[in-house]
């Protein structure tokens, strides 16, 4: 079935440093969309891409859905503490049914 | 806006029990609701879609008859896990769509079963 790799796994980084993690389908997505898990908590949403080729900032965030609609990637610029938690991107195949495949998550720790 | 709740947040059961867990969009009407399951340091993994008023579609490999889903009102989601065993122990998340956007999830609940 439809899979979404992430990469990397896991990323240690300084506070301040710039993030980029990606996400990748042997599949094609109509819509990508990133969230954000903390331990013990549901995924918040932060960015959601509708277009090929969109590239959508929400604060320090910034992502863009490829052109190929088979990949997308997510940059956190001058990460902070608080960024720590599991990154998931999610897609969406078919369109009206609304139903999200997720990837494997990227887990960040931000050492200060 | 947008805020989605589950009840319980955790519960230990005892193995051979039910046990549900509801899901309740606050502030929206939900046409649909999703169920998912995520096992400790994995992804989240669709269990069933929920329509209002219909029954749910379930994700293969996800047993109908053990997780029972109603979806008796545009706010509300129930998941029952019918007689429980160890291997069910893990972290269940509903989210909630309301029309024309995106999937907005609940905290969580944490099933642990003994």
């Amino acid at each position: 079935g439809q899979q979404l790799n992430q990469s990397p796994q896991s990323m240690f980084i300084q506070e301040g440093e710039d993030v980029s993690m990606n996400c990748t389908s042997s599949s094609i997505f109509n819509t990508w969309l990133w969230y954000k898990q903390d331990p013990g908590e549901g995924p918040v949403l932060l960015i959601a891409l509708y277009k090929a080729g969109e590239l959508t900032s929400n604060g320090r965030l910034t992502a863009q859905f490829g052109i190929t609609r088979k990949d997308s990637f997510l940059n956190i610029s001058a990460s902070i503490p608080s960024d720590v938690g599991i990154y998931f991107c999610a897609g969406q195949s078919a369109p009206g049914t609304y139903k999200y495949i997720f990837g494997t998550g990227t887990r960040l720790k931000v050492l200060a | 806006g947008a805020v989605v709740s589950q009840h319980p947040s955790w519960v230990i059961c005892k193995s051979g029990t039910s046990v549900k867990i509801e899901c309740r969009s606050l502030d929206f009407q939900a046409t649909t609701m999703f169920w998912y399951r995520q096992f400790p340091k994995q992804s989240l993994m669709l269990m069933a879609t929920s329509n209002e008023g219909s029954k749910a579609t379930y994700e293969q490999g996800v047993e109908k008859d053990k997780f029972l889903i109603n979806h008796a009102s545009l706010t509300l989601s129930t998941l029952t896990v019918t007689s429980a065993h160890p291997e069910d122990s893990s972290f269940y998340i509903c989210s909630a769509r309301p029309q024309g956007s995106t999937q907005y999830f609940g905290p969580g609940t944490r099933l642990t079963v003994l």
